[in-house]
């Protein structure tokens, strides 16, 4: 069955750049998600790429998928305090069925 | 924007007790998922719904039920409330569409403590 694997914990200092990675197991997913978890929140949509691009960028973010090594990672420039959470990353699952695999989440702590 | 509500953000229950929690979208979704989220696993799936008096079960659905008796509304049921279902729940709907491109809503959540 599919898998999502991420690691579990970041730190970096306000001002730097973050890299949070993922790894994926089905080759034929369509789409790939980037979801932010706040402190007692739900699951907010953050960002998403199409399984036949490279890169998405968007204002701060940058998405890189490589599909040879089914690897994701979510790049956060000028990281600020208020980018503290946790991310998931997701995968639909295989059989069409509108779930979502997600991966444990990794938890950025940026520092002032 | 969709709106996801869950009725509850904190709820404290006593072992054996019935616990409904209630799950609310305004977008006309047809998709509709139970998680339980839980330091160190992550995301689980409970059960999820495709349409109305429709139920699939998902990766852990023991000990719960689900009813979805309108399109809109998504409950889920502790039987009889254990320990080990303390937990955040986190309720979430998509469009049917495309499900393979569809992302999921997600509400703010319920911290359920079970004493």
């Amino acid at each position: 069955g599919e898998d999502v694997e991420q690691s579990l914990f970041l730190s970096v200092r306000e001002g730097d750049s973050s890299v949070i990675n993922c790894t994926y197991t089905d080759s034929s997913s369509t789409y790939l998600y980037w979801y932010k978890q706040e402190p007692g929140a739900g699951l907010q949509l953050l960002t998403y790429i199409f399984s036949n691009m490279d890169m998405k960028q968007d204002q701060r973010l940058t998405v890189l998928l490589n599909k040879k090594d089914k690897h994701l990672s979510l790049r956060i420039a000028d990281t600020q305090t208020g980018d503290s959470a946790i991310y998931f990353c997701a995968e639909p699952h295989s059989g069409n069925t509108g779930k979502l695999i997600f991966g444990q989440g990794t938890t950025l702590q940026v520092k002032p | 924007d969709v709106k996801v509500t869950q009725s509850s953000r904190y709820l404290v229950k006593r072992t054996g007790e019935k616990v409904f929690l209630e799950c609310v979208q305004d977008m006309d979704h047809e998709n509709m998922f139970w998680y339980r989220q839980d330091p160190g696993l992550g995301l689980r799936l409970i059960y999820f719904s495709y349409d109305v008096k429709m139920k699939e079960k998902g990766d852990i659905p023991e000990g719960y039920s689900v009813s979805r008796e309108k399109k809109e509304r998504f409950s889920l049921i502790l039987e009889s409330a254990s320990t080990n279902q303390t937990s955040m729940y986190l309720c979430a709907s998509s469009s049917a569409g495309d499900r393979l491109s569809s992302p999921l809503h997600f509400g703010n959540g319920t911290r359920l403590t079970v004493t």
